[in-house]
């Protein structure tokens, strides 16, 4: 595709409840990225994939976070039993090659009530 | 552990000032560095990339120059319009087995008409 694309773009779930982000990367790109941000925070490094390298999960703030990335392409990160500091926008980005420029897409907004 | 601070947090200026974003990072060995602008409830976009090896970059109205030496990099914007108006956000990729992309937690800038 032109760009990254995340889905879904809202998403409202209870607390306890697991939820699935999507992020498709621009074709061709071989870095995936996941970041966190929390309102009026910065951005929290989440986990880095490149190629078919093992991936740096040094930024999953616990073990209910997961990411994986299928076939080099589409990554999902899983949050199980989502807790309310959870919520916040989840950015994805992907770059060609690990120096490459990265691009972001505009984010899924999670809300746990 | 790569830490990267911007200054200011938040800038006011009138409509065609020039100004300068400030950017430091603690651990001068990167792999480059990389100016965004995330206008509200969006994602980022890209404006610079500047590689090690490089001291600027220039792009339209926007200049970024690095220093890696002091760990510095400052975005200049000449003749500022209120479309400029958004949060600008600084990345260091660090060099070696780590690639990920640390940020600094922005600067506010208002251009006012």
């Amino acid at each position: 595709g032109a760009g990254v694309s995340q889905s879904p773009s809202n998403k409202v779930t209870e607390k306890g409840k697991d939820v699935e982000l999507r992020c498709d990367p621009i074709s061709g790109h071989t870095a995936l990225y996941w970041y966190r941000q929390s309102l009026g925070q910065g951005l929290e490094f989440l986990i880095y994939f490149q190629g078919n390298s093992a991936p740096d999960k040094s930024g999953l703030p616990s073990d209910r976070f997961s990411a994986e990335r299928t076939g080099g392409s589409v990554s999902t990160l899983t949050i199980q039993r989502t807790q309310q500091e959870d919520s916040a926008v989840y950015l994805c980005a992907s770059s060609l090659g690990t120096g490459g420029r990265a691009f972001f897409g505009q984010g899924t907004r999670l809300t746990v009530v | 552990k790569q830490e990267v601070t911007q200054i200011p947090a938040a800038l006011s200026v009138p409509e065609g000032e020039n100004l300068v974003l400030n950017c430091s990072f603690t651990d001068s060995a990167i792999y480059n560095l990389q100016w965004f602008r995330q206008d509200p409830g969006k994602g980022l976009t890209s404006l610079l990339l500047i590689q090690s090896s490089q001291r600027e970059q220039t792009s339209g109205r926007l200049n970024a120059s690095l220093d890696k030496s002091s760990g510095r990099s400052t975005l200049y914007i000449a003749a500022s319009q209120p479309g400029d108006s958004a949060t600008y956000l600084c990345a260091a990729r660090s060099g070696g087995a780590t690639n990920k992309l640390i940020f600094g937690t922005g600067t506010l800038l208002a251009v006012q008409p």
